[in-house]
Protein backbone atom coordinates (compact mmCIF):
# COMPACT_ATOMS: atom_id res chain seq x y z
CA UNK A 1 0.00 0.00 0.00
CA UNK A 2 1.84 3.27 -1.00
CA UNK A 3 2.42 5.84 1.85
CA UNK A 4 3.31 9.03 1.35
CA UNK A 5 4.96 11.57 3.96
CA UNK A 6 5.75 15.26 3.83
CA UNK A 7 8.70 17.10 6.00
CA UNK A 8 8.52 19.37 7.52
CA UNK A 9 4.91 19.60 8.49
CA UNK A 10 5.30 23.17 9.12
CA UNK A 11 8.23 25.57 7.95
CA UNK A 12 8.92 29.82 8.83
CA UNK A 13 11.30 31.49 6.73
CA UNK A 14 11.93 34.84 6.43
CA UNK A 15 11.61 36.44 2.77
CA UNK A 16 14.10 35.82 0.23
CA UNK A 17 15.16 32.52 1.45
CA UNK A 18 15.66 29.50 -0.85
CA UNK A 19 13.98 26.21 0.40
CA UNK A 20 13.50 22.41 -0.10
CA UNK A 21 9.99 20.23 0.60
CA UNK A 22 10.52 16.98 0.79
CA UNK A 23 8.11 14.23 -0.06
CA UNK A 24 9.07 10.48 0.13
CA UNK A 25 6.78 7.42 -1.00
CA UNK A 26 7.24 4.01 0.04
CA UNK A 27 6.03 2.17 -3.25
CA UNK A 28 8.84 3.23 -5.87
CA UNK A 29 6.68 1.93 -8.74
CA UNK A 30 4.61 5.24 -9.57
CA UNK A 31 3.93 6.29 -12.67
CA UNK A 32 3.88 10.23 -11.91
CA UNK A 33 4.53 12.53 -8.71
CA UNK A 34 2.78 15.99 -8.45
CA UNK A 35 2.95 19.33 -6.29
CA UNK A 36 0.69 20.90 -5.57
CA UNK A 37 -0.62 24.36 -3.71
CA UNK A 38 -3.40 24.66 -1.58
CA UNK A 39 -4.12 28.11 0.22
CA UNK A 40 -6.63 28.02 3.38
CA UNK A 41 -10.09 26.85 2.29
CA UNK A 42 -9.65 26.46 -0.91
CA UNK A 43 -8.78 23.98 -3.97
CA UNK A 44 -5.47 22.70 -5.24
CA UNK A 45 -3.22 24.20 -7.46
CA UNK A 46 -1.37 22.22 -9.74
CA UNK A 47 2.74 23.38 -9.52
CA UNK A 48 4.39 20.44 -11.04
CA UNK A 49 4.44 17.37 -13.06
CA UNK A 50 7.19 14.52 -13.19
CA UNK A 51 6.21 11.68 -15.15
CA UNK A 52 8.31 8.54 -13.98
CA UNK A 53 10.94 8.91 -15.92
CA UNK A 54 11.89 12.25 -15.44
CA UNK A 55 14.29 13.45 -13.13
CA UNK A 56 13.42 16.83 -12.42
CA UNK A 57 10.41 19.54 -14.06
CA UNK A 58 10.96 23.34 -13.51
CA UNK A 59 8.63 26.30 -13.56
CA UNK A 60 9.64 29.62 -12.54
CA UNK A 61 10.71 29.69 -8.98
CA UNK A 62 10.21 26.00 -8.31
CA UNK A 63 12.22 23.21 -9.30
CA UNK A 64 10.97 19.59 -8.49
CA UNK A 65 13.11 16.44 -8.62
CA UNK A 66 11.99 12.87 -8.29
CA UNK A 67 13.86 10.00 -7.61
CA UNK A 68 12.05 6.75 -7.83
CA UNK A 69 14.83 4.42 -6.74
CA UNK A 70 15.04 6.07 -3.35
CA UNK A 71 11.28 6.79 -2.97
CA UNK A 72 11.67 10.77 -2.69
CA UNK A 73 11.00 13.72 -4.23
CA UNK A 74 12.14 17.64 -3.39
CA UNK A 75 10.81 20.99 -4.03
CA UNK A 76 12.79 23.61 -4.17
CA UNK A 77 11.59 27.49 -3.75
CA UNK A 78 14.13 29.41 -4.68
CA UNK A 79 13.67 33.47 -3.39
CA UNK A 80 10.80 33.03 -1.22
CA UNK A 81 8.15 35.16 -1.17
CA UNK A 82 4.99 36.12 1.33
CA UNK A 83 2.64 35.30 -1.43
CA UNK A 84 4.14 31.50 -1.43
CA UNK A 85 2.36 30.92 2.03
CA UNK A 86 0.19 28.02 1.58
CA UNK A 87 -0.07 23.88 2.30
CA UNK A 88 2.07 22.24 -0.13
CA UNK A 89 1.32 18.92 -0.99
CA UNK A 90 3.02 16.03 -3.16
CA UNK A 91 0.82 13.56 -4.57
CA UNK A 92 2.15 9.86 -6.17
CA UNK A 93 -0.14 8.05 -8.54
CA UNK A 94 0.20 4.42 -8.61
CA UNK A 95 -1.59 1.90 -9.67
CA UNK A 96 -4.04 -0.13 -7.28
CA UNK A 97 -6.09 -3.55 -8.01
CA UNK A 98 -6.12 -2.16 -11.40
CA UNK A 99 -6.79 1.41 -10.84
CA UNK A 100 -4.86 4.35 -11.21
CA UNK A 101 -4.90 6.32 -7.73
CA UNK A 102 -3.27 9.59 -6.18
CA UNK A 103 -2.02 9.29 -3.04
CA UNK A 104 -1.28 11.97 -0.94
CA UNK A 105 1.24 13.34 1.28
CA UNK A 106 0.53 15.15 4.54
CA UNK A 107 1.46 18.40 3.72
CA UNK A 108 3.92 21.16 4.38
CA UNK A 109 2.44 24.81 6.07
CA UNK A 110 4.48 27.04 4.42
CA UNK A 111 4.71 30.52 6.39
CA UNK A 112 7.26 33.33 4.53
CA UNK A 113 7.60 36.47 6.69
CA UNK A 114 7.87 39.87 5.16
CA UNK B 1 -6.03 23.68 -19.47
CA UNK B 2 -8.29 21.31 -18.01
CA UNK B 3 -10.72 23.03 -16.08
CA UNK B 4 -12.87 20.97 -13.48
CA UNK B 5 -16.21 22.81 -11.53
CA UNK B 6 -17.22 21.57 -8.45
CA UNK B 7 -20.57 22.97 -7.16
CA UNK B 8 -21.05 24.19 -4.26
CA UNK B 9 -18.26 26.02 -2.95
CA UNK B 10 -19.96 25.76 0.63
CA UNK B 11 -22.79 24.05 1.68
CA UNK B 12 -24.75 24.04 5.44
CA UNK B 13 -27.45 21.90 6.09
CA UNK B 14 -29.06 20.02 8.93
CA UNK B 15 -28.13 16.21 10.31
CA UNK B 16 -30.24 13.36 9.12
CA UNK B 17 -30.83 15.66 5.57
CA UNK B 18 -28.66 14.49 2.50
CA UNK B 19 -26.59 17.06 -0.06
CA UNK B 20 -25.71 16.37 -2.83
CA UNK B 21 -21.97 17.84 -4.79
CA UNK B 22 -21.19 18.26 -8.24
CA UNK B 23 -18.00 17.85 -10.07
CA UNK B 24 -18.52 18.60 -14.07
CA UNK B 25 -15.27 18.63 -16.24
CA UNK B 26 -15.96 21.97 -18.33
CA UNK B 27 -13.47 21.26 -21.23
CA UNK B 28 -12.39 17.65 -21.71
CA UNK B 29 -14.45 14.03 -20.89
CA UNK B 30 -13.29 12.66 -17.93
CA UNK B 31 -13.31 8.65 -18.18
CA UNK B 32 -12.54 8.34 -14.39
CA UNK B 33 -13.01 10.62 -11.31
CA UNK B 34 -11.74 10.80 -7.68
CA UNK B 35 -13.75 12.11 -4.83
CA UNK B 36 -11.29 12.86 -1.93
CA UNK B 37 -12.18 14.13 1.68
CA UNK B 38 -10.35 16.77 3.93
CA UNK B 39 -10.38 17.22 7.31
CA UNK B 40 -9.22 20.28 8.84
CA UNK B 41 -4.98 20.61 8.82
CA UNK B 42 -4.78 17.02 7.22
CA UNK B 43 -4.15 15.94 3.85
CA UNK B 44 -6.67 14.81 1.19
CA UNK B 45 -7.78 11.10 1.80
CA UNK B 46 -9.32 9.25 -0.99
CA UNK B 47 -12.73 8.58 -0.71
CA UNK B 48 -13.47 6.35 -4.14
CA UNK B 49 -12.63 6.16 -7.77
CA UNK B 50 -15.24 6.18 -10.61
CA UNK B 51 -15.23 5.04 -14.07
CA UNK B 52 -17.84 6.43 -16.32
CA UNK B 53 -20.72 4.47 -16.32
CA UNK B 54 -19.59 1.75 -13.69
CA UNK B 55 -19.86 1.66 -10.17
CA UNK B 56 -17.88 3.55 -7.70
CA UNK B 57 -14.57 2.04 -6.42
CA UNK B 58 -14.69 2.89 -2.67
CA UNK B 59 -11.27 3.17 -0.12
CA UNK B 60 -11.52 0.79 2.87
CA UNK B 61 -13.79 2.05 5.39
CA UNK B 62 -15.36 4.56 3.36
CA UNK B 63 -19.44 3.70 3.46
CA UNK B 64 -20.79 3.20 0.14
CA UNK B 65 -24.21 3.72 1.25
CA UNK B 66 -23.84 6.64 3.00
CA UNK B 67 -21.55 8.52 0.20
CA UNK B 68 -23.72 8.08 -3.28
CA UNK B 69 -20.99 8.23 -6.10
CA UNK B 70 -22.63 8.68 -9.65
CA UNK B 71 -20.70 8.93 -12.84
CA UNK B 72 -23.26 8.56 -15.45
CA UNK B 73 -21.73 10.72 -18.05
CA UNK B 74 -18.17 11.53 -19.35
CA UNK B 75 -18.55 15.22 -17.96
CA UNK B 76 -20.23 15.39 -14.34
CA UNK B 77 -19.94 13.03 -10.93
CA UNK B 78 -21.63 13.80 -8.26
CA UNK B 79 -21.33 12.42 -4.44
CA UNK B 80 -24.43 12.39 -2.76
CA UNK B 81 -23.88 12.49 1.36
CA UNK B 82 -27.23 11.04 2.72
CA UNK B 83 -28.55 11.54 5.87
CA UNK B 84 -25.29 13.94 7.12
CA UNK B 85 -24.01 13.96 10.02
CA UNK B 86 -22.16 16.82 12.28
CA UNK B 87 -18.85 14.62 11.97
CA UNK B 88 -19.40 14.37 7.58
CA UNK B 89 -18.26 17.86 8.18
CA UNK B 90 -15.65 18.54 5.89
CA UNK B 91 -14.14 19.91 2.78
CA UNK B 92 -14.78 17.09 -0.60
CA UNK B 93 -12.34 17.69 -3.53
CA UNK B 94 -13.29 15.81 -6.45
CA UNK B 95 -10.57 15.28 -9.29
CA UNK B 96 -10.92 14.27 -12.88
CA UNK B 97 -8.76 12.73 -15.32
CA UNK B 98 -9.19 11.59 -19.33
CA UNK B 99 -8.14 8.94 -21.14
CA UNK B 100 -4.35 8.49 -21.79
CA UNK B 101 -4.03 11.83 -19.77
CA UNK B 102 -1.26 11.36 -16.62
CA UNK B 103 -2.50 14.28 -14.81
CA UNK B 104 -5.39 14.80 -12.77
CA UNK B 105 -6.88 18.25 -12.80
CA UNK B 106 -8.83 19.01 -9.06
CA UNK B 107 -12.06 21.21 -8.31
CA UNK B 108 -11.74 23.97 -5.93
CA UNK B 109 -13.92 21.81 -3.54
CA UNK B 110 -17.18 21.76 -1.61
CA UNK B 111 -17.10 23.18 2.49
CA UNK B 112 -20.01 20.64 3.80
CA UNK B 113 -21.11 21.80 7.42
CA UNK B 114 -23.61 19.87 9.12
CA UNK B 115 -25.27 21.47 11.93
Amino acid sequence: KQEVTQIPAALSVPEGENLVLNCSFTDSAIYNLQWFRQDPGKGLTSLLLIQSSQREQTSGRLNASLDKSSGRSTLYIAASQPGDSATYLCAAKSRTSGTYKYIFGTGTRLKVLA
Amino acid sequence: GAVVSQHPSRVICKSGTSVKIECRSLDFQATTMFWYRQFPKQSLMLMATSNEGSKATYEQGVEKDKFLINHASLTLSTLTVTSAHPEDSSFYICSARFWGNTEAFFGQGTRLTVV
